[in-house]
């Protein structure tokens, strides 16, 4: 399956540097959405894009910051993470958004914060 | 948004048993569909249901939705190996799916 792609796929970090996951789509949706999977919390819906605008944030620190320079592409851009932010970053598209709309995940970002 | 909650959280079974998750919610649901993530994957869409108790099968696995739109369930026929890894359910709420804590299946040979 490659209609979303993820790079890095692995990722460790120190707590002061900066770093950015990218996220590809080649399935002509507009919607995309970050997600956070740790060990012990269910997937957790960090941000939501459709047709290149924010649209959902779900309480999400600020040293995680998006961006969506066109529907195909999306990044996550970190800084200052600290050790518990440590979890598998899943990237997702679909042709809109709405409760109905499958969604397709990118095989994702293991990061390690150290 | 829309809460729901899915049990077991974790199941063992020996190759060739049955399996079942289910998902519930306090709430009518529009719909629910269904995602596997294997180990060491990602979350990868199975189907869709809408209607009221409606039923769908893919192989050996046996999709419902409730008749009052309130719970679903998942069961797998005679397990396999193949079939170890996590199994959500995504409700629909008012914006975009909500996707359940999940059961891990673990199937021992």
């Amino acid at each position: 399956e490659t209609g979303v792609t993820q790079t890095p796929r692995h990722l460790v970090m120190g707590m002061t540097n900066k770093k950015s996951l990218k996220c590809e789509q080649h399935l002509g949706h507009n919607a995309m959405y970050w997600y956070k999977q740790s060990a012990k919390k269910p997937l957790e819906l960090m941000f939501v894009y459709s047709l290149e605008e924010r649209v959902e944030n779900n309480s999400v620190p600020s040293r995680f910051s998006p961006e969506c320079p066109n529907s195909s592409h999306l990044f996550l851009h970190l800084h200052t993470l600290q050790p518990e932010d440590s979890a598998l970053y899943l990237c997702a598209s679909s042709q809109t958004t709405g409760p109905r709309e499958t969604q397709y995940f990118g095989p994702g970002t293991r990061l390690l914060v150290l | 948004g829309q809460q729901v909650m899915q049990i077991p959280q974790y199941q063992h079974v020996q190759e060739g048993e049955d399996f079942t998750t289910y998902c519930n919610s306090s709430t009518t649901l529009s719909n629910i569909q269904w995602y596997k993530q294997r180990p060491g994957g990602h979350p990868v869409f199975l189907i869709q249901l809408v209607k009221s108790g409606e039923v769908k099968k893919q192989k050996r696995l046996t999709f419902q939705f409730g008749e009052a739109k309130k719970n679903s369930s998942l069961h797998i026929t005679a397990t396999q190996t193949t079939d170890v890894g996590t199994y959500f359910c995504a409700v629909g709420g008012s914006y975009i799916p909500t996707f359940g804590r999940g059961t891990s299946l673990i199937v021992h040979p």
